[in-house]
């Protein structure tokens, strides 16, 4: 069965660093997010992303972050610099342009990122 | 304000017994209510979705209901399984498809053989 793929697993950055983190949608997907989750709260969204381009965005999404998609497969969450309360769980998310329903999101295993 | 609260407290029960967990939510209508499992370090799994127009929906031992009166989802799993143990996560899709999902904070069940 398909699934979304990230990479990498784990990083470790310095504040102040730039990271980027590398996901992989499902193939036949149109639709594409990313979340994140602070260890111990909640699933919060972050950006969504259809048709090259930003369709919505949340307060946490600010300037120093951005979204790309490079190629036919990829598509990556850039932080510029990255500050300690970034650390968190990434998730990347997909959803095909097509039911059964529409909006069902497909979700990768994560990247945990720690920022030192 | 806007809220989402799920059973905060984790949700002990034996194997064989039905677990029901409850969402509730306020200052939101949403077209869509999603429940989600999540295991330790892991992403969200989809499990069940349900329309605003839609009372209850099954899928194979799980079972949602959803009262846009009274704003409230509830996710059943009967004849719970001990491999059932995990995080459950109520999502809102406010205009119903291809959009960012608002999720709780999720109940913990622990399935006891």
């Amino acid at each position: 069965e398909p699934e979304v793929t990230q990479t990498p697993s784990h990083q470790v950055t310095q504040m102040g660093q730039e990271v980027i983190l590398r996901c992989v949608p499902i193939s036949n997907h149109l639709y594409f997010y990313w979340y994140r989750q602070i260890l111990g709260q909640k699933v919060e969204f972050l950006v969504s992303f259809y048709n090259n381009e930003i369709s919505e965005k949340s307060e946490i999404f600010d300037d120093q972050f951005s979204v790309e998609r490079p190629d036919g497969s990829n598509f990556t969450l850039k932080i510029r610099s990255t500050k300690l309360e970034d650390s968190a769980m990434y998730f990347c998310a997909s959803s095909p342009h097509t039911g059964p329903p529409g909006g069902t999101q497909y979700f990768g295993p994560g990247t945990r990122l720690l920022v030192l | 304000s806007q809220k989402i609260e799920q059973n905060s407290e984790a949700l002990n029960i034996q194997e064989g017994k039905t677990a029901t967990l409850t969402c509730n939510y306020t200052n939101y209508s949403p077209a869509y209510l999603q429940w989600y499992r999540q295991d330790p370090g892991r992403g969200p799994v989809f499990l069940l979705l349900i329309r605003e127009n839609e009372k209850e929906k099954r899928k194979e031992r799980l079972k949602v209901t959803f009262d846009t009166t009274l704003k409230q989802s509830l996710f059943h799993i009967t004849a719970s399984q001990p491999a059932d143990s995990a995080t459950y996560l109520c999502a809102l899709d406010i205009y119903g498809g291809y959009n960012k999902l608002i999720f709780g904070a999720g109940t913990r069940l622990a399935v006891h053989p």
